[in-house]
């Protein structure tokens, strides 16, 4: 059974980058899409882009400035980097798994498995 | 940008009561890509329906759901105490892909 699991600092200092890694278990990180997405305390749900296992993303425009992804096949692993954060991006962080449905390329369908989340609190 | 507009925000219902949920899209949404997540407080989304009326794996039948042009709906037959919770409605045809702002099924 596929799992996966955020890991990173719970802290971050204002004008600072955020980083985060997700590990997945349990199955391949080939053939699927890979996803970050956001909930600030007492909100809705933010979807902050992916990547495909062949590196391939895709950022929300709202945050593309500020985001990095990238994913470490060899490891399992997929990472996510938000630079120049301020208290606006204090929020629990999702990474979750995309399914591929081909449409003559591949597309993200939907997002089946979900990490637990980790909450990152931006303050000095 | 596609916007899902999910209504009603809040919705208070006994338990074995129907739910029915609505989110209507902005624009166009191929049913391919509409899904719908429940939330419960502390937990992360857990994936309930895909294609627009597939349900994920695991899913109970008493939730199902449909759509009409824009117009999705979620329905949940008869809940069960497990079952309150938010719910979200989302989009991954168009990027950058959204979420409905959530339905909140309470305890009546």
């Amino acid at each position: 059974q596929v799992q996966l699991q955020e890991s990173g600092p719970g802290l971050v200092k204002p004008s600072e980058t955020l980083s985060l890694t997700c590990t997945v278990s349990g199955g391949s990180i080939s053939s699927y899409y890979w996803s970050w997405i956001r909930q600030a305390p007492g909100k809705g749900l933010e979807w902050i882009g992916y990547i495909y296992h062949s590196g391939r993303a895709n950022y929300n425009p709202s945050l593309k400035s500020r985001v990095t992804m990238s994913v470490d096949t060899s490891k399992s692993q997929f990472s996510l980097r938000l630079s120049s954060v301020t208290a606006a991006d204090t929020a629990v962080y999702y990474c979750a798994r995309g399914v591929v449905l081909w449409s003559g390329e591949p597309h993200l369908q939907y997002m089946d498995v979900w990490g637990k989340g980790t909450t990152v609190t931006v303050s000095s | 940008e596609i916007v899902l507009t999910q209504s009603p925000g809040t919705l208070s219902l006994f338990p074995g009561e129907r739910a029915t949920l609505s989110c209507r899209a902005s624009q166009s949404v191929s049913i391919s890509y509409l899904a719908w997540y429940q939330q419960k407080p502390g937990q992360a989304p857990r994936l309930l329906i895909y294609g627009a009326s597939s349900r994920a794996t695991g899913i109970p039948d008493r939730f199902s759901g449909s759509a009409s042009g824009t117009d999705f709906t979620l329905t949940i037959s008869r809940l069960e105490p497990e079952d309150f919770a938010v719910y979200y409605c989302h989009q991954s045809r168009s990027s950058p892909f959204s979420f409905g702002q959530g339905t909140k099924v309470g305890i009546k």
